[in-house]
């Protein structure tokens, strides 16, 4: 299994308040994402990664902000947190190395619930 | 854009029946194409792919065909077991290592 580790595992906080979730991982693999998954809606993608510093936005990026200051560590952040938010979120990630399209793998996901 | 479309769920089996998923696709220029499957409580594990036209990709007694004509990468298993009950997710990249889901199809087998 890829060495992926998503932190916290489950959290319940308030609306308005500030929430980080980090990823870590030990493959040193070049591209990180994030992504909530949501019934009905299946994975969507937040903000992915492509380098240490380099971040682009996914298709469902408002409220959500991410860096990356080391290859191995993804920070995504909910700057004040909604209700809408409350989702499972998962951290992949992608070797983006060598010709075509290489598969993600996939951390164990954050339960995230905003009260 | 790019979208992948599946096919509700759940689909209920029992063991050893023939499971079909279907999954369509709309892309611009030429996806690789993708199945992962989740088990409860876990994430997604990549279970086969194709990269081109024609490609089969085949996995753990799973099969699907990339067919152009038809913008179609359905799953096939010929005998289902009760261990195989999860939730299915077909994808295409999109360029640049990125991927697009489809909803998800959960698969219960039953004894």
């Amino acid at each position: 299994d890829a060495g992926i580790t998503q932190s916290p595992r489950h959290k319940v906080t308030e609306t308005g308040t500030p929430v980080t979730l980090r990823c870590h991982q030990t493959e040193n693999h070049r591209y990180m994402y994030w992504y909530r998954q949501d019934p009905g809606h299946g994975l969507r993608l937040i903000h992915y990664s492509y380098g240490v510093k380099d971040t682009d936005k996914g298709e469902v990026s408002d409220g959500y902000s991410v860096s990356r200051s080391k290859t191995e560590d993804f920070l995504l952040t909910l700057e004040s947190a909604t209700s809408s938010q409350t989702s499972v979120y998962f951290c992949a990630i992608s070797e983006g190395t060598g010709t075509g399209v290489q598969p993600q793998h996939f951390g164990d996901g954050t339960r995230l619930s905003i009260l | 854009g790019n979208s992948v479309t599946q096919m509700e769920g759940p689909v209920t089996l029992s063991e050893e029946a023939f499971l079909t998923i279907n999954c369509t696709y709309t892309a611009t220029g030429y996806p690789s194409l993708f199945w992962y499957v989740q088990y409860p409580g876990e994430g997604l594990q990549l279970l086969l792919k194709a990269t081109k036209a024609d490609d089969k990709g085949s996995n753990k007694g799973f099969e699907a065909t990339y067919r152009k004509e038809t913008t179609s990468f359905h799953l096939e298993k010929g005998s289902v077991q009760v261990s195989d009950s999860a939730v299915y997710f077909c994808a295409l990249n999109t360029g640049f290592q990125k991927l697009v889901f489809g909803t998800g199809t959960r698969l219960l087998v039953s004894p």
